[in-house]
């Protein structure tokens, strides 16, 4: 059981490129996000999702965009990458509509730098 | 607006002896409580979660915590810390109607011999 998946595991962009992070999860869950990790920030959230076709902002969404096609992929896309931006992204998905409780499963997450 | 406090930044806890982190958050409404551990330059591995019932959870690696309501908090124990418990640790709460979780920001765990 794969659970969720992220690719690639790490990057290293130049200023002004665009990129995207791959999120896909086999679990069927309706929900799913996008957080950042900071040094002595915790996570933050940046996008997230209640269903295909449904994303909305999170705390700190500026520099990034999402979709929801499809129930299993949540990808996040860096327009124009900025040093800003590097940081640590984890993926999340929940199946919070199904069980009622608000209940994260994360990817291992993609180490970005941004020089 | 939901918010975790974790007040400790960095916690030296020698080899053996007992450990708390602490962990308060905002809200009101019934909470759904986590603690995830991270090790350098690993993911997030859940260690324990509070939904509702006993106050009193137990985790993974001998960890607990309580789930204290009349004081918003929820703090992490164990009696014996083992070096490989050296790690960067968060609190994070969730409710339910809401799709997201908010996190603390994290308190690291070094542990001396």
């Amino acid at each position: 059981n794969a659970g969720v998946t992220q690719t690639p595991k790490f990057q290293v962009l130049k200023t002004g490129q665009s990129m995207t992070l791959q999120c896909a999860q086999d679990m069927n869950h309706e929900y799913m996000s996008w957080y950042r990790q900071d040094p002595g920030m915790g996570l933050r959230l940046i996008h997230y999702s209640v269903g295909a076709g449904i994303t909305d902002q999170g705390e700190v969404p500026n520099g990034y965009n999402v979709s929801r096609s499809t129930t299993e992929d949540f990808p996040l896309r860096l327009l124009s990458a900025a040093p800003s931006q590097t940081s640590v992204y984890f993926c999340a998905s929940s199946p919070h509509r199904q069980s009622g409780r608000p209940e994260a499963f994360f990817g291992q997450g993609t180490r970005l730098t941004v020089v | 607006a939901q918010s975790v406090t974790q007040p400790d930044i960095h916690i030296t806890v020698s080899e053996g002896a007992s450990l708390e982190l602490r962990c308060n958050y905002s809200y009101g409404a019934t909470p759904y409580l986590f603690w995830y551990v991270q090790s350098p330059g690993q993911g997030l591995q859940l260690l324990l979660k509070y939904f509702s019932g006993d106050t009193l959870v137990q985790g993974i690696k001998g960890f607990e915590a309580e789930f204290k309501r009349s004081q918003s908090s929820f703090n992490l124990r164990k009696p014996s810390v083992h070096w490989s418990d050296a790690a960067e640790y968060f609190c994070a709460v969730g409710y339910s109607g809401y799709s997201t979780l908010t996190f603390g920001k994290g308190t690291m765990l070094l542990v001396s011999p």
